[in-house]
């Protein structure tokens, strides 16, 4: 168990429709990054966010938006979703922001959109 | 395009037989990591090694980094039935906080 929680485990849901994916972070760190994983994509790096600011952006849609909050948990919100944006979604956490910060990882959302 | 490529995409091998695996990468690197993912599960670090260092280990685990080649490996000495999983390594540019995955190989360790 890495310390980070991800809500919800399943989700399934039509094409056109909009979701949100929620994470809470180890206690203590302040950056969260999001990740998707496809059988197509792999693995790819979405967006971090370090003590509620946006630090860094990936290969995020413009369909897609994330933030972090006050208490640092971080909501992914993905809109008018098409059959492709099936996938698994991590999130993982960090202390710092930092290139040696080791990220631990959440046990994953998968999305099924029909 | 990925950052990293790994191979072999696929190894089987029996328990107590060394398993390497390889990952390249394209540009040049801060540091490089290495993560384990049981099947539909998260993530699980493993062993980081930074762009000025050779070669780092960490109980079974040995990794070597070569810049010049821009290439790392990644052994798993004794393997074990629980060993099975998929091994990705992780790039982190010099000018990003962000990591680049490779498209991971999958160990299968037969008792």
């Amino acid at each position: 168990d890495s310390g980070v929680t991800q809500t919800p485990k399943h989700l399934i849901t039509a094409t056109g429709q909009r979701v949100t994916l929620r994470c809470s972070p180890r206690s203590g760190d302040l950056s969260v990054y999001w990740y998707q994983q496809s059988l197509d994509q792999g693995l790819q790096f979405l967006i971090q966010y370090y003590n509620g600011e946006e630090r860094a952006k990936g290969n995020i849609l413009e369909r897609f938006s994330a933030q972090q909050f006050p208490d640092l948990h971080s909501e992914l919100n993905l809109s008018s979703l098409e059959l492709g944006d099936s996938a698994l979604y991590f999130c993982a956490s960090s202390v710092g922001s930092g290139d040696t910060y080791e990220q631990y990882f959440g046990p994953g959302t998968r999305l099924t959109v029909t | 395009s990925q950052q990293g490529e790994e191979d072999p995409q696929a190894l089987s091998i029996q328990e107590g037989e060394n398993a390497t695996m390889n990952c390249s990468y394209k540009t040049s690197i801060n540091n490089l990591q290495w993560y384990r993912q049981n099947s539909g599960r998260g993530l699980v670090h493993l062993i980081l090694i930074r762009s000025n260092e050779r070669e780092k280990h960490s109980g079974r685990l040995r990794v070597t980094l070569d810049t010049s080649k821009k290439s790392s490996s990644l052994l798993i000495t004794a393997s074990r039935a629980a060993d099975t999983a998929s091994y990705f390594c992780a790039a982190r540019m010099d000018s990003s906080y962000k990591l680049i995955f490779g498209s991971g190989t999958r160990l299968l360790v037969r008792p």
